[in-house]
């Protein structure tokens, strides 16, 4: 089972400021197979990136993904207030697809 | 536009089998373009697949609760279940349903979510 870790766990900016959020894996992540989802309180995951760095129907372009074997990067270039939230990272290239422990994002 | 809504019982017994429903509106659950999948997130926790079912009724499992999970689609009623036996205190999570997209690759194929439900959360006490 491939183990993603999110760095770090939270995250402290303003807004305005540029967000670079971490997430390795175990092992390798087979042909980028890499998903991100925001999420908000109360909200259920919304969908951000999947193959790394393709971006969901919606998402804002100031949201940016890239990376590939072990090493994964989300970053949101100038932060809006509605950025605010837990972010998820999730691998699809092996099973069972595994989701790393979130890292949140919050108003410094 | 796709939306999806979990319901059921909020609290289970101890051993008892925790059964969800999924209503999906916006759309055919039996359209061929359709896959489906559960999540669950413990309590401030991180999130963990449950499993997935295909338009072609393949279904797959974590592991971790392969002997105790059952996913189907009743297409009369555009509604995907989620069972799970011989539940415990581990089992008490938040649980999502999910349309699942596609990744198919040599040895197998790998889901990613969009969108999810709401999410209902489920405890599990006597």
């Amino acid at each position: 089972e491939i183990v993603l870790t999110q760095s770090p766990g939270t995250l402290s900016l303003s807004p305005g400021e540029r967000a670079t959020l971490s997430c390795r894996a175990s092992q390798i992540v087979s042909s980028s197979y890499l998903a991100w989802y925001q999420q908000k309180p109360g909200q259920a995951p919304r969908l951000l990136f999947y193959g790394s760095s393709i971006r969901a129907t919606g998402i804002p372009d100031r949201f940016s993904g890239s990376g590939s074997g072990t090493d994964f990067t989300l970053t949101i270039s100038r932060l809006e207030p509605e950025d605010f939230a837990v972010y998820h990272c999730q691998q699809y290239g092996s099973s069972p697809y595994t989701f790393g422990q979130g890292t949140k994002l919050e108003i410094k | 536009q796709l939306q999806l809504q979990e319901s059921g019982p909020g609290l289970v017994k101890p051993s008892e089998t925790l059964s969800l429903t999924c209503t999906v509106s916006g759309g055919s659950i039996s359209s061929s373009s359709f896959h489906w999948g559960w999540i669950r997130q413990p309590p401030g926790k991180g999130l963990e697949w449950v499993g997935s079912i295909y338009h072609s009724g393949a279904t797959y499992y974590n592991p971790s609760l392969r002997s105790r999970v059952t996913i189907s689609v009743d297409t009369a009623k555009n509604q995907l279940s989620l069972q799970l036996s011989s539940v415990t205190a581990a089992d008490v999570s938040m649980y999502y349903c999910a349309r699942a997209k596609i990744a198919y690759y040599g040895s197998g194929s790998g889901n990613w979510f969009d969108p999810w439900g709401q999410g209902i959360l489920v405890t599990v006490s006597s």
